[in-house]
Protein backbone atom coordinates (compact mmCIF):
# COMPACT_ATOMS: atom_id res chain seq x y z
CA UNK A 1 0.00 0.00 0.00
CA UNK A 2 1.62 3.41 -0.79
CA UNK A 3 -0.83 5.66 0.70
CA UNK A 4 -3.89 7.33 -0.05
CA UNK A 5 -4.91 7.98 -3.84
CA UNK A 6 -7.04 10.17 -5.82
CA UNK A 7 -8.21 10.32 -8.98
CA UNK A 8 -7.88 12.09 -11.30
CA UNK A 9 -4.88 14.16 -10.38
CA UNK A 10 -6.92 16.87 -12.76
CA UNK A 11 -10.25 18.04 -13.93
CA UNK A 12 -10.96 20.77 -15.90
CA UNK A 13 -15.37 20.75 -16.14
CA UNK A 14 -16.87 23.01 -17.36
CA UNK A 15 -20.15 25.35 -15.26
CA UNK A 16 -23.41 23.49 -14.77
CA UNK A 17 -21.76 19.65 -15.27
CA UNK A 18 -21.60 17.26 -12.60
CA UNK A 19 -18.15 15.79 -11.22
CA UNK A 20 -16.98 12.74 -9.44
CA UNK A 21 -13.69 12.18 -7.54
CA UNK A 22 -12.62 8.73 -6.03
CA UNK A 23 -10.25 8.51 -3.09
CA UNK A 24 -8.66 5.05 -2.02
CA UNK A 25 -7.71 5.44 1.33
CA UNK A 26 -4.77 3.36 3.35
CA UNK A 27 -6.61 -0.31 3.27
CA UNK A 28 -6.35 -0.84 7.19
CA UNK A 29 -8.13 2.77 8.08
CA UNK A 30 -11.00 3.20 8.82
CA UNK A 31 -11.68 6.86 9.30
CA UNK A 32 -11.61 9.11 5.92
CA UNK A 33 -11.95 12.98 5.57
CA UNK A 34 -12.63 15.45 2.31
CA UNK A 35 -11.28 18.37 2.23
CA UNK A 36 -11.14 22.13 -0.06
CA UNK A 37 -8.09 23.70 -0.40
CA UNK A 38 -8.54 27.39 -2.42
CA UNK A 39 -5.08 28.69 -3.28
CA UNK A 40 -3.37 30.70 -0.40
CA UNK A 41 -5.58 28.80 2.10
CA UNK A 42 -5.27 25.95 4.65
CA UNK A 43 -7.60 22.95 3.76
CA UNK A 44 -11.06 23.54 5.12
CA UNK A 45 -12.61 20.47 6.44
CA UNK A 46 -15.63 19.07 4.03
CA UNK A 47 -16.79 15.26 5.45
CA UNK A 48 -16.29 13.01 7.26
CA UNK A 49 -16.09 8.86 7.21
CA UNK A 50 -16.33 6.41 9.91
CA UNK A 51 -15.97 3.01 7.99
CA UNK A 52 -19.37 3.91 6.00
CA UNK A 53 -20.89 5.95 8.20
CA UNK A 54 -20.97 9.82 7.08
CA UNK A 55 -20.80 11.35 10.88
CA UNK A 56 -20.06 14.78 10.27
CA UNK A 57 -21.19 17.50 6.88
CA UNK A 58 -19.41 21.11 7.22
CA UNK A 59 -21.60 23.87 6.22
CA UNK A 60 -19.10 24.40 3.14
CA UNK A 61 -20.69 21.18 1.86
CA UNK A 62 -23.92 22.19 -0.01
CA UNK A 63 -26.90 20.27 -1.35
CA UNK A 64 -24.70 20.07 -4.30
CA UNK A 65 -21.92 18.18 -3.24
CA UNK A 66 -22.19 14.55 -2.45
CA UNK A 67 -20.17 11.75 -0.53
CA UNK A 68 -20.33 8.88 -0.44
CA UNK A 69 -18.16 5.62 1.00
CA UNK A 70 -19.95 2.30 0.34
CA UNK A 71 -18.88 -0.58 2.07
CA UNK A 72 -16.32 1.47 4.57
CA UNK A 73 -13.29 1.60 1.85
CA UNK A 74 -12.95 3.89 -1.26
CA UNK A 75 -14.99 7.02 -1.36
CA UNK A 76 -16.36 9.24 -3.68
CA UNK A 77 -17.14 12.86 -3.64
CA UNK A 78 -19.80 14.24 -6.57
CA UNK A 79 -20.50 18.15 -6.66
CA UNK A 80 -23.34 18.85 -9.22
CA UNK A 81 -23.83 21.27 -11.35
CA UNK A 82 -20.60 22.84 -10.83
CA UNK A 83 -19.88 26.70 -10.19
CA UNK A 84 -17.01 28.65 -10.44
CA UNK A 85 -16.55 28.94 -7.28
CA UNK A 86 -16.20 25.39 -6.79
CA UNK A 87 -12.36 25.47 -8.24
CA UNK A 88 -10.03 24.26 -5.95
CA UNK A 89 -8.20 21.58 -4.95
CA UNK A 90 -9.75 18.45 -2.94
CA UNK A 91 -8.00 16.69 -0.90
CA UNK A 92 -8.36 13.46 1.25
CA UNK A 93 -7.10 11.87 3.86
CA UNK A 94 -7.21 8.72 6.09
CA UNK A 95 -6.59 7.84 9.21
CA UNK A 96 -6.47 4.63 11.74
CA UNK A 97 -9.04 5.04 14.36
CA UNK A 98 -7.01 5.68 18.01
CA UNK A 99 -7.36 7.35 21.03
CA UNK A 100 -4.78 9.17 22.81
CA UNK A 101 -1.74 10.97 20.94
CA UNK A 102 0.01 9.60 18.04
CA UNK A 103 -2.00 9.51 15.46
CA UNK A 104 -2.15 10.85 12.29
CA UNK A 105 -3.85 11.43 8.96
CA UNK A 106 -2.04 10.46 5.29
CA UNK A 107 -3.62 12.77 2.86
CA UNK A 108 -3.39 12.21 -0.74
CA UNK A 109 -2.12 14.27 -3.47
CA UNK A 110 -5.40 16.17 -4.23
CA UNK A 111 -7.71 16.43 -7.37
CA UNK A 112 -7.56 20.03 -8.57
CA UNK A 113 -10.86 21.21 -10.24
CA UNK A 114 -11.15 24.13 -12.63
CA UNK A 115 -14.15 25.00 -13.91
CA UNK A 116 -14.40 27.12 -16.58
CA UNK B 1 -10.51 23.26 18.75
CA UNK B 2 -8.35 25.24 20.00
CA UNK B 3 -7.70 28.36 17.53
CA UNK B 4 -3.93 28.70 16.57
CA UNK B 5 -1.76 32.16 15.54
CA UNK B 6 1.61 32.04 13.67
CA UNK B 7 3.54 33.59 11.85
CA UNK B 8 2.46 34.21 7.49
CA UNK B 9 5.75 33.85 6.14
CA UNK B 10 9.43 33.02 7.39
CA UNK B 11 12.67 33.05 5.16
CA UNK B 12 15.95 31.80 6.17
CA UNK B 13 19.09 30.43 4.12
CA UNK B 14 20.37 26.74 3.86
CA UNK B 15 21.96 25.39 6.70
CA UNK B 16 20.48 27.33 9.12
CA UNK B 17 18.17 26.56 11.72
CA UNK B 18 14.56 27.33 11.97
CA UNK B 19 11.81 27.81 14.75
CA UNK B 20 8.29 28.69 13.84
CA UNK B 21 5.90 29.50 16.73
CA UNK B 22 2.63 28.44 17.31
CA UNK B 23 0.28 30.23 19.76
CA UNK B 24 -2.72 28.01 21.37
CA UNK B 25 -3.95 29.77 24.30
CA UNK B 26 -7.10 28.29 24.52
CA UNK B 27 -5.74 24.69 24.26
CA UNK B 28 -7.29 22.29 26.23
CA UNK B 29 -6.40 19.67 28.48
CA UNK B 30 -6.41 16.76 26.36
CA UNK B 31 -5.15 18.47 23.22
CA UNK B 32 -2.13 17.47 21.05
CA UNK B 33 0.11 19.56 19.00
CA UNK B 34 0.47 18.23 15.61
CA UNK B 35 2.44 20.20 12.81
CA UNK B 36 1.64 19.48 9.18
CA UNK B 37 4.17 20.17 6.07
CA UNK B 38 2.36 20.94 2.68
CA UNK B 39 4.27 21.26 -0.81
CA UNK B 40 2.81 23.31 -3.29
CA UNK B 41 0.16 20.96 -5.40
CA UNK B 42 0.24 18.14 -2.70
CA UNK B 43 -1.70 17.29 0.10
CA UNK B 44 -0.27 18.28 3.76
CA UNK B 45 1.99 15.79 5.45
CA UNK B 46 2.48 14.84 9.12
CA UNK B 47 5.62 15.97 10.59
CA UNK B 48 5.35 15.64 14.37
CA UNK B 49 3.40 15.48 17.14
CA UNK B 50 3.77 16.14 20.49
CA UNK B 51 1.63 16.93 24.12
CA UNK B 52 4.05 18.46 26.68
CA UNK B 53 7.61 19.33 26.82
CA UNK B 54 10.21 17.82 23.80
CA UNK B 55 9.61 15.72 21.12
CA UNK B 56 11.90 15.02 18.49
CA UNK B 57 11.81 12.32 15.23
CA UNK B 58 14.10 12.37 12.03
CA UNK B 59 12.70 15.79 10.66
CA UNK B 60 12.06 18.35 13.11
CA UNK B 61 11.96 18.80 17.42
CA UNK B 62 8.90 20.29 18.77
CA UNK B 63 9.22 22.29 22.32
CA UNK B 64 6.21 22.48 24.42
CA UNK B 65 6.89 24.96 27.39
CA UNK B 66 5.13 23.83 30.65
CA UNK B 67 1.60 25.93 30.27
CA UNK B 68 0.95 24.87 26.46
CA UNK B 69 -0.17 28.07 25.16
CA UNK B 70 2.72 28.10 22.18
CA UNK B 71 4.84 25.73 20.25
CA UNK B 72 7.81 25.77 18.73
CA UNK B 73 8.62 23.67 15.46
CA UNK B 74 12.18 23.02 14.78
CA UNK B 75 13.91 22.31 11.90
CA UNK B 76 17.39 21.64 11.92
CA UNK B 77 20.19 22.81 9.13
CA UNK B 78 16.91 23.73 7.04
CA UNK B 79 17.80 22.86 2.39
CA UNK B 80 15.62 24.10 -0.57
CA UNK B 81 13.50 21.38 -0.15
CA UNK B 82 11.91 22.77 3.11
CA UNK B 83 10.46 25.47 1.42
CA UNK B 84 7.02 24.34 2.31
CA UNK B 85 3.96 25.70 4.70
CA UNK B 86 4.10 24.16 7.86
CA UNK B 87 0.58 23.86 9.41
CA UNK B 88 0.20 23.53 13.24
CA UNK B 89 -2.78 22.36 14.69
CA UNK B 90 -4.21 21.46 18.12
CA UNK B 91 -7.12 19.04 18.97
CA UNK B 92 -7.73 15.54 20.21
CA UNK B 93 -5.93 12.84 18.50
CA UNK B 94 -8.59 9.75 17.75
CA UNK B 95 -11.43 11.42 19.00
CA UNK B 96 -11.54 14.82 16.91
CA UNK B 97 -13.60 14.51 13.78
CA UNK B 98 -11.76 16.98 12.05
CA UNK B 99 -8.87 18.51 11.39
CA UNK B 100 -8.61 22.67 11.53
CA UNK B 101 -5.93 24.12 9.44
CA UNK B 102 -4.82 27.99 9.52
CA UNK B 103 -3.25 29.65 6.71
CA UNK B 104 0.18 28.26 7.75
CA UNK B 105 3.65 29.31 8.16
CA UNK B 106 5.11 30.08 4.35
CA UNK B 107 8.42 29.61 4.92
CA UNK B 108 11.22 30.58 1.99
CA UNK B 109 14.55 28.96 2.05
CA UNK B 110 17.43 30.20 -0.11
CA UNK B 111 20.98 29.68 -0.97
Amino acid sequence: DTGVSQDPRHKITKRGQNVTFRCDPISEHNRLYWYRQTLGQGPEFLTYFQNEAQLEKSRLLSDRFSAERPKGSFSTLEIQRTEQGDSAMYLCASSPSALGGDTEAFFGQGTRLTVV
Amino acid sequence: LAKTTQPISMDSYEGQEVNITCSHNNIATNDYITWYQQFPSQGPRFIIQGYKTKVTNEVASLFIPADRKSSTLSLPRVSLSDTAVYYCLVGVPGTASKLTFGTGTRLQVTL
